[in-house]
C-alpha cells in the first residue's frame, strides 16, 4: 500500500534535537491525521487538518508543532523533546473529516527520543 | 466527552478456537468502524456498519452493530495465524471519530 506515505521510518534524536517527521498522502483526500501510539495509549490522535485548516489540537505540548502547507501533505515538527514521546507516530487521511468515511494509515515513523 | 471503550485488552487462544472482541460507546454512534494492526504495521480498515442491529461478513469474521447504536463486536470463526493483530473499533459521535483501546489477539498454533 502506498497511498499514504512517512518519512523517516525510524527515528533517534537527543532531548535537544529539532527534527520533522513528513506524511504524504496520493489519495486524494481531504483530511489529515497525526496519531501517537504506545504501549499506554494505542491511538492517540494528535491533531486534525482539513483543507489545511487544524480543526482539532487535542492538548498536544507545544514541543510537537504541526504545518500542512497542503492537501496533500503533512508535517510534524519536533523540538525538546522528552523520552516519554518516545512511540509510534502515525499519519493518516481521509475523505474529509466526517467519521463516515475510512481512514487510510501510513506505515508510521518509530521515533526514540534520548 | 465521548468514550469508547473495548474489551478484553488482550486475548491469547489456540489455532482454531473463535474470538470476540466487544466495543461500547458512552454515547449513541452513528456509525462504527474496524480496523486491524498486524504486528510491526499499521491500521488497517476492514469494515463500517451503520444501521441499528446491522450485521456483516467478511469471510470468518462476523461485525455486530447492537440495536442502540452503542456497542459493536467483531468474532473471528476458527482462527488462524494470520488472524494476529490488534483489532480496534472506532465509532462516530456527535463531532468525531474515537477508536478504541484495541484487543490484541496472540494464537498458539
Amino acid at each position: 500500500e502506498t497511498g499514504v506515505t512517512q518519512t523517516p521510518r525510524h527515528l533517534v534524536m537527543g532531548m535537544t534535537n529539532k527534527k520533522s517527521l513528513k506524511c504524504e498522502q496520493h489519495l486524494g483526500h481531504n483530511a489529515m491525521y497525526w496519531y501517537k501510539q504506545s504501549a499506554k495509549k494505542p491511538l492517540e490522535l494528535m491533531f486534525v487538518y482539513s483543507l489545511e485548516e487544524r480543526v482539532e489540537n487535542n492538548s498536544v505540548p507545544s514541543r510537537f508543532s504541526p504545518e500542512c502547507p497542503n492537501s496533500s501533505h503533512l508535517f510534524l515538527h519536533l523540538h525538546t523533546l522528552q523520552p516519554e514521546d518516545s512511540a509510534l507516530y502515525l499519519c493518516a487521511s481521509s475523505h474529509s473529516t466526517s467519521g463516515i468515511y475510512e481512514q487510510y494509515f501510513g506505515p508510521g515513523t518509530r521515533l526514540t527520543v534520548t | 466527552g465521548q468514550q469508547v471503550m473495548q474489551i478484553p485488552q488482550y486475548q491469547h487462544v489456540q489455532e482454531g478456537e473463535d474470538f470476540t472482541t466487544y466495543c461500547n460507546s458512552s454515547t449513541t454512534l452513528s456509525n462504527i468502524q474496524w480496523y486491524k494492526q498486524r504486528p510491526g504495521g499499521h491500521p488497517v480498515f476492514l469494515i463500517q456498519l451503520v444501521k441499528s442491529g446491522e450485521v456483516k461478513k467478511q469471510k470468518r469474521l462476523t461485525f455486530q452493530f447492537g440495536e442502540a447504536k452503542k456497542n459493536s463486536s467483531l468474532h473471528i470463526t476458527a482462527t488462524q495465524t494470520t488472524d494476529v493483530g490488534t483489532y480496534f473499533c472506532a465509532g462516530q459521535g456527535a463531532q468525531k471519530l474515537v477508536f478504541g483501546q484495541g484487543t490484541r489477539l496472540t494464537i498458539n498454533p
